[in-house]
């Protein structure tokens, strides 16, 4: 079952404007990350934040996590057209196998330039 | 995607048919894993290993089959292939740490 929902399932923005991305979980977790998908492509890893951390940051890209609501969200600071993709979280679990991650169905980022 | 290769990118099946996804990687890791792809559904685990010779099932492990008889490569057969098996496979492998790298995917259709 999927652990993460992302809202919204799609985002169409300018360049130049934020992205803003959130993502609900259901269970405990130990971590939480962020994974990015260019169209017809593997994912790669963006940014992870562990469960006692509230807030993270890399270069563009901002990430917080709020345990008490079981939510995240990313934001993508001044957009670029390169940022259209797909955007998934992730979550490895707490107290069973964290190594495997559960991912999320994915918010698609337009940015038009 | 540097590091995890699959192969192949591409391929058509018909009913019944059977083949073998194949996973290779280069960097070392103990843990590798075997994802699909389907529209609107995010990524779900097959099946992954957490070291040669290991292999334990995930969330949709039904009509897969996997083995890991080197650390670097890890396969994924399909004994008999279903339309319901159209998808997008993933293989991705794991370091020390939280993070996975992943593979650039196997496009595969049943008809």
């Amino acid at each position: 079952s999927q652990q993460g929902e992302e809202d919204p399932q799609a985002l169409s923005i300018q360049e130049g404007e934020n992205a803003t991305m959130n993502c609900s979980y259901k269970t405990s977790i130990n971590n939480l990350q962020w994974y990015r998908q260019n169209s017809g492509r593997g994912l790669v890893h963006l940014i992870l934040i562990r469960s006692n951390e509230r807030e993270k940051h890399s270069g563009r890209l901002r990430v917080t996590l709020d345990t008490s609501k079981k939510s995240s969200s990313l934001l993508i600071t001044a957009s670029r057209a390169a940022d259209t993709a797909s955007y998934f979280c992730a979550t490895g679990e707490s107290g069973g196998s964290n190594y495997k991650l559960t991912f999320g169905k994915g918010t698609l980022l337009t940015v038009n330039p | 995607n540097a590091g995890v290769t699959q192969t192949p990118k591409f391929r058509v099946l018909k009913t019944g048919q059977s083949m073998t996804l194949l996973c290779a990687q280069d960097m070392n890791h103990e843990y590798m894993y075997w994802y699909r792809q389907d529209p609107g559904m995010g990524l779900r685990l097959i099946h992954y290993s957490v070291g040669e010779g290991t292999t334990a099932k995930g969330e949709v492990p039904d009509g897969y089959n996997v083995s890991r008889l080197k650390k670097q490569n890890f396969l994924l057969g399909l004994e008999s292939a279903a339309p319901s098996q159209t998808s997008v496979y993933f293989c991705a492998t794991r370091p020390p740490g939280d993070i996975q790298y992943f593979g650039a995917g196997t496009r595969l259709s049943v008809l």
